[in-house]
């Protein structure tokens, strides 16, 4: 079974603190993306990454960065935490099969975050 | 640019039933459409994908339908329990050479199977 972990399901930081968010995947795909998902308005694409190193904005990647040095690793950072951040925040992967349509994405837990 | 939309945002049946939820877009020209459950401040199971040459697909209780002319599919979920109760999302894959991996996502349809 594919899994996904992210680093922590529940996490609350202050306004301007840096923020970390991990995932790690264990099945070598090669895809990676991060998600949050705030009520009424669905899973929203921050960012996503083919390869290592490799990385593409989402649909809002402001306020956000990445970071792919290993393939079963991909980094979510806020640099300075907004109260307009708290959300959850997702993780998922796809291998190649899914680059192809023929498979799906596998989700990791959800990280809720709160920034006060 | 594609939408995805989910009527409606909350249904609430009683055990046993059998239940449809709906989903539509805008763009006919997808990929594939994918069905995903989310359990309350869980991530997302995936239940069904559909490719755009389908018209279902099925597992166990659940059954999802693909009219890609209409825009819409379909989750039948036959004689409702209420493990089954949870948010039912789906998303569609453009058929754009720049679409990437993105998948667009509706709201979802939070459903509540009374015991």
């Amino acid at each position: 079974d594919v899994k996904v972990t992210q680093s922590s399901r529940y996490l609350v930081k202050r306004t301007g603190e840096k923020v970390f968010l991990e995932c790690v995947q264990d099945m070598d795909h090669e895809n990676m993306f991060w998600y949050r998902q705030d009520p009424g308005l669905g899973l929203r694409l921050i960012y996503f990454s083919y390869d290592v190193k490799m990385k593409e904005k989402g649909d809002i990647p402001e306020g956000y960065s990445v970071s792919r040095e290993k393939k079963e690793r991909f980094s979510l950072i806020l640099e300075s935490a907004s109260t307009n951040q708290t959300s959850m925040y997702l993780c998922a992967s796809t291998g190649l099969a899914g680059m192809y349509g023929t498979d799906t994405q596998y989700f990791g837990p959800g990280t809720r975050l709160t920034v006060l | 640019k594609q939408e995805v939309t989910q009527i409606p945002a909350a249904l609430s049946v009683p055990e046993g039933e059998n239940l449809v939820l709906n989903c539509s877009f805008t763009d006919s020209a997808i990929y594939n459409l994918q069905w995903f459950r989310q359990d309350p401040g869980k991530g997302l199971t995936s239940l069904l994908l559909i490719q755009s040459s389908q018209r279902e697909q099925t597992s166990g209780r659940l059954n999802a339908s693909l009219d890609k002319s209409s825009g819409r599919s379909t989750l039948y979920i036959a004689a409702s329990q209420p493990g089954d109760s949870a948010t039912y999302l789906c998303a569609v894959r453009g058929d754009y050479m720049d679409s990437n991996y993105q998948l667009i996502w509706g709201a979802g349809t939070k459903l509540i199977i009374k015991p």
